[in-house]
Order: C-alpha cells, then sequence, then structure tokens
C-alpha cells in the first residue's frame, strides 16, 4: 500500500525532553491514527483523529488534525525511557478506498 | 473487552512450505485486515475480510490467499513460501469497513529459512 511521509525518520533525545514528529500526504484525509509499536509486537493505537484542526490528548501524547487534512502531528512531552519505540501514523481517505495508508516510522530513542 | 489476538506468535518454515496463520478479532468487530510488515517495505497490506467475503486486495502474489469464518476469525494462508517471505504478519480488526478506527494484534513472525 502507498506510504505516508513521515519525518523525522529516528530521533534521540534526553530523558525529559519534548518530541514532535508529523506525516504528510498528498492526498486528503478524513481520519488519522497515532500508533506506538515495540519490537516483536503490534502497533498499539495511541491517538485517532476524525476532524480538521482537533487537537486530541492521551496523557503526555498530544496530536493534531492539520487543518489541510493532508497532515497531522504528534507532541510527546516531557520523555520517559518507556516512550522508546517505533510510532506510526494511518490515513483513511475517500481517496484511499476505505483503506489505511501508513507512515514509514519514527524510531524514537530516550536516553536516560 | 479481549484485543486482537494472532496465533502463533512465531513459526519457522523451510522454503516451498505452506503456512497458515490465524486472527481473531476484537468481539464485535466483523472487519479483518491482514498486513505484512518488513523493515524494507514497512507496513503493506494483504487484504480485508468482511462478513466472510473479501473487500479489498493488496498487490500481493496469488500465493498469500485468506477466510473469513462466520464468526469473524480470519486465516491467512501462504503457499510455496518464499525466503523473501520472512515478515512480521499483523492482523487488524474494525467492527466495519466503514469504521475509522483499527486494532492490531501482536503479530505472527514467520521466519523463512
Amino acid at each position: 500500500g502507498q506510504q505516508l511521509n513521515q519525518s523525522p525518520q529516528s530521533m534521540f533525545i534526553q530523558e525529559g525532553e519534548d518530541v514532535s514528529m508529523n506525516c504528510t500526504s498528498s492526498s486528503i484525509f478524513n481520519t488519522w491514527l497515532w500508533y506506538k509499536q515495540d519490537p516483536g509486537e503490534g502497533p498499539v493505537l495511541l491517538i485517532a483523529l476524525y476532524k480538521a484542526g482537533e487537537l486530541t490528548s492521551n496523557g503526555r501524547l498530544t496530536a493534531q488534525f492539520g487543518i489541510t487534512r493532508k497532515d497531522s502531528f504528534l507532541n510527546i512531552s516531557a520523555s520517559i525511557p518507556s516512550d522508546v519505540g517505533i510510532y506510526f501514523c494511518a490515513g483513511l481517505g475517500h481517496s484511499t478506498g476505505n483503506q489505511f495508508y501508513f507512515g514509514t516510522g519514527t524510531s524514537l530513542t530516550v536516553i536516560p | 473487552k479481549a484485543g486482537v489476538t494472532q496465533t502463533p506468535r512465531y513459526l519457522i518454515k523451510t522454503r516451498g512450505q505452506q503456512v497458515t496463520l490465524s486472527c481473531s478479532p476484537i468481539s464485535g468487530h466483523r472487519s479483518v485486515s491482514w498486513y505484512q510488515q518488513t523493515p524494507g517495505q514497512g507496513l503493506q497490506f494483504l487484504f480485508e475480510y468482511f462478513s466472510e467475503t473479501q473487500r479489498n486486495k493488496g498487490n500481493f502474489p496469488g500465493r498469500f490467499s485468506g477466510r473469513q469464518f462466520s464468526n469473524s476469525r480470519s486465516e491467512m494462508n501462504v503457499s510455496t513460501l518464499e525466503l523473501g517471505d520472512s515478515a512480521l504478519y499483523l492482523c487488524a480488526s474494525r467492527s466495519n469497513p466503514a469504521t475509522d478506527t483499527q486494532y492490531f494484534g501482536p503479530g505472527t513472525r514467520l521466519t523463512v529459512l
């Protein structure tokens, strides 16, 4: 399936720092989802966004549905070691035939 | 509510063999999708089943097939395994194809020797 542009590809940060990552698409989406995946495990849903401009939080995580409907952002505040993993975005829209398109992933390393 | 379950979690096969993977969706979910995940290609969509019917199919050869049972459980079969089939196979469920939220299982790690 088609992959979305996700950046950065990897991040190495100090514990306590904030993290930002984003996904962009050439297509308009109606839904953006953010997942976290630990090695050898399946992706776990973190946040779901359904409306342009929507800002949703889940603990230290905050995600936003871009106004253009072609991008989304995920922020993690005050990172901790257990935030380590790969973060994926997923988008869904009429142009995708009701199938999810996935970002290439952001690998996050938190240095204690 | 129990999440998506997949069995087995790990599998080792040799080239030419075939394999069947199983997925049980979240209770009440009737749509099941299968994905292949590899380091080089990321998440690649295989197919989606809803009410025992295949709704969509990705760009994979005919060696990859699936089915869904009346209880929404799904199986994926790969015949004549190739080395390149080594991957993490993920199953995901949603209540129906019009639903926007999809939940993944833990995956089956397939190694082809």
